[in-house]
C-alpha cells in the first residue's frame, strides 16, 4: 500500500525563523518519485520539487532545501528565513511509476506572522 | 502560472443535479487526471486520461465519469450529486506515457469550488 504521512498538521513561526515541514512514506515499490506541492489561499497547486527515489541527493533551491533520507523513508522540507508569504498549506505527494497516480498527503498548514 | 485552465470557478448545485468541469491542460501534454480536494485535505486522485482512455481510477464510485478529447483537454461528469461531492475539483496536465514509466511532472490548474446543497 502507498500513504504519505504528515504528522505536523498546523505550524506557526515568526517571519526569518526556519522551519521543517516533515514527511514520512510509505511504498513497497523500489523505483518512485517524491514532491512537495504548495496551496497557496487561492487554491492552486504550485509544484516545488520533484525527486526520484535512486537520487538521494539533498537539494537547495534558494530559501528551500529538501533532505531525502530512504533508509528512514523520509523527504523533509526546510524554509529558511520564512517570509509571510510562504505561508500556505503544503502536501507531500508519492507516485508510483506504474501509472501517473499521485498520492498526497494530509498536507501541513504554515503560517508566517510578520 | 501552469498553462492549464479549468471553468468555471466556483459552482453551486443542489442534490440529485448532474455537473460537469472542464480543462485545458498545458500545450504539449497529453495526459489529464482529476482530483477531489475535500475542505481540510489533501487532494483524492479520481481518473487520469491518457490520449482520450481512461488510463486508471481511483475510489469512485461510477457515476465519475469523464472524457478527453483529440486536444488533450478534458471534462469532469459528476451525477446524482451528494452533498458530499462538495470540494475542490482539481486538473493536472502532464506528458504521460500511458502507463508505462512516466518522469514528467503534473501541474495543477487553478480547481473549480462545488458546493452542492
Amino acid at each position: 500500500a502507498q500513504k504519505v504521512t504528515q504528522a505536523q498538521t498546523e505550524i506557526s513561526v515568526v517571519e526569518k525563523e526556519d522551519v521543517t515541514l516533515d514527511c514520512v512514506y510509505e511504498t513497497r515499490d523500489t523505483t518512485y518519485y517524491l514532491f512537495w506541492y504548495k496551496q497557496p489561499p487561492s487554491g492552486e497547486l504550485v509544484f516545488l520539487i520533484r525527486r526520484n527515489s535512486f537520487d538521494e541527493q539533498n537539494e537547495i533551491s534558494g530559501r528551500y532545501s529538501w533532505n531525502f533520507q530512504k533508509s528512514t523513508s523520509s523527504f523533509n522540507f526546510t524554509i529558511t528565513a520564512s517570509q509571510v508569504v510562504d505561508s500556505a498549506v503544503y502536501f507531500c505527494a508519492l507516485r508510483r511509476t506504474s501509472y501517473d497516480k499521485v498520492i498526497f498527503g494530509p498536507g501541513t498548514s504554515l503560517s508566517v506572522i510578520p | 502560472e501552469t498553462g492549464v485552465t479549468q471553468s468555471p470557478t466556483h459552482l453551486i448545485k443542489t442534490r440529485g443535479q448532474q455537473v460537469t468541469l472542464r480543462c485545458s491542460s498545458q500545450s504539449g501534454h497529453n495526459t489529464v487526471s482529476w482530483y477531489q480536494q475535500a475542505l481540510g485535505q489533501g487532494p483524492q486522485f479520481i481518473f487520469q486520461y491518457y490520449r482520450e482512455e481512461e488510463n486508471g481510477r481511483g475510489n469512485f464510485p461510477p457515476r465519475f465519469s469523464g472524457l478527453q478529447f483529440p486536444n488533450y483537454s478534458s471534462e469532469l461528469n459528476v451525477n446524482a450529486l451528494e452533498l458530499d461531492d462538495s470540494a475542490l475539483y482539481l486538473c493536472a496536465s502532464s506528458l504521460g506515457q500511458g502507463g508505462f514509466m512516466s518522469q514528467e511532472t503534473q501541474y495543477f490548474g487553478p480547481g473549480t469550488r462545488l458546493l452542492v446543497l
